[in-house]
């Protein structure tokens, strides 16, 4: 158990609709990151938080945001969703503002229909 | 353009034997690389990680080799396990300060 949770699971939505995914990171972890694994890809990086601040961004979308709140958890939200955007959305969680190493929650699996 | 590349995404090894899974990079700027284990309905856990200072690191079983000039990494498992079945990732960074940027991993089975 990495101590990083991922809400839902599972997600099944329709084109255009507008989805929140939640991440919870491990206790005392200052950073977030988003990640998205499309079949067959790598995960690619979406954006960093840090202590409630965004630091980096990926190639994330304009149809994409994300915060992170004073109690340090974060949110994705995804809107007018495309069949495109299905695939596994991972947060991970690092105590300082680099990588090392990055603590992975088990994903939150969106399905576009 | 993928800046982190596992050209084999599948290998297939005897229990006991030696499992080998590659890495190529393309950014001369990478100098912290990572590897992670997933498996199926779980999130990616790190497993060894290796800075550019240094060409070997080890833990336990597992030896991440470092060779910067050709911009190669590789990841050796000895003896491979049948738990060691599982997707392994490889991961790169500038100075621990950029976010990650991941290969597309290698399906590793080990077969007893």
């Amino acid at each position: 158990d990495s101590g990083v949770t991922q809400t839902p699971k599972h997600l099944i939505t329709a084109t255009g609709q507008r989805v929140t995914l939640r991440c919870s990171p491990r206790s005392g972890d200052l950073s977030v990151y988003w990640y998205q694994q499309s079949l067959d890809q790598g995960l690619q990086f979406l954006i960093q938080y840090y202590n409630g601040e965004e630091r980096a961004k990926g190639n994330i979308l304009e149809r994409f945001s994300a915060q992170q709140f004073p109690d340090l958890h974060s949110e994705l939200n995804l809107s007018s969703l495309e069949l495109g955007d299905s695939a596994l959305y991972f947060c991970a969680s690092s105590v300082k503002l680099n990588n090392s190493p990055l603590h992975f929650g088990n994903g939150t699996r969106l399905t576009v229909t | 353009d993928q800046q982190v590349k596992q050209n084999s995404p599948s290998l297939s090894v005897q229990e006991g034997r030696i499992s080998i899974l590659n890495c190529d990079y393309t950014n001369s700027m990478f100098d912290y690389f990572l590897w992670y284990k997933k498996y199926p309905a779980e999130g990616p856990t790190f497993l060894i990680s290796i800075s550019s200072i240094k060409d070997k690191n080890e833990d336990g079983r597992f030896t991440v080799f470092l060779n910067k000039s050709a911009k190669h990494l590789s990841l050796h498992i000895v003896p491979s396990q049948p738990g060691d079945s599982a997707v392994y990732f490889c991961a790169a960074s500038n100075s621990g300060n950029t976010p990650l940027v991941f290969g597309k991993g290698t399906r590793l089975s080990v077969i007893a």
